[in-house]
């Protein structure tokens, strides 16, 4: 498996503000790690695939100019909310698939809240 | 499209057992799995399934039929630490993993 922690777990900001959070792959090398987004009592939806030496690919419907991601080395992936809005509030979630069967460690998730 | 149906809530009592349905319809099958979501955290994996069959793992098992497009996650002896959201998801041809909604279990005393 692996363990995955994401800073910071939650935030407040102002609308107009941008908003980093960090995913960290602690005890294992991840060349990949995911985004998601979950909002209340909703599913998690998949926002991008983080690829690390190379652009992140964007699912339909998320904005890659609002939702930057990094990644640039093994153990660490960013994703930097721009000019966040009261809409974006949500649950963040990263996670690294690995294991057996390539299941996905999650870290412990973002709470966003922009007012 | 891709669709996965899981019931959105299940109330069980504490000690009993209870079985969380999962159909699916995807574009493809290469595996199921069942992960547990307590409120305000992130899931975490319980089971695996790409053959047709029971695994059980503990107080969990879950089963599958590819010919049915069905799952289903089997919790026994329920404590109320069980209390949780319980998520299906699968993944297709492509391998991308579909998220189903997710089944919110209610334990009582």
């Amino acid at each position: 498996g692996a363990v995955v922690s994401q800073h910071p777990s939650r935030v407040i900001c102002k609308s107009g503000t941008s908003v980093k959070i960090e995913c960290r792959s602690l005890d294992f090398q991840a060349t990949t790690m995911f985004w998601y987004r979950q909002f209340p009592k909703k599913s998690l939806m998949l926002m991008a695939t983080s690829n690390e030496g190379s652009k992140a690919t964007y699912e339909q419907g998320v904005e890659k100019d609002k939702f930057l991601i990094n990644h640039a080395s093994l153990t660490l992936s960013t994703l930097t909310v721009t000019s966040a809005h009261p809409e974006d509030s949500s649950f963040y979630i990263c996670s690294v698939p690995t294991g057996s069967y390539n299941e996905q460690f999650f870290g412990p998730g973002t709470r966003l809240t922009v007012l | 499209g891709q669709n996965i149906d899981q019931p959105t809530e299940m109330t069980a009592t504490e000690g009993a057992i209870v079985q969380i349905n999962c159909t699916y319809q995807t574009s493809g099958f290469n595996g199921l799995f069942w992960y547990q979501q307590h409120a305000g955290e992130a899931p975490t994996f319980l089971s695996y399934n790409v053959l047709d069959g029971l695994e059980e793992k503990g107080r969990f098992s879950s089963f599958l039929s590819r010919s049915k497009g069905y799952s289903y996650l089997l919790l026994k002896e329920l404590q109320m630490k069980d209390s949780a959201s319980y998520l299906c998801a699968v993944v297709d041809s492509n391998y991308q993993l579909i998220w189903g909604a997710g089944t919110k279990l209610i334990i009582k005393p």
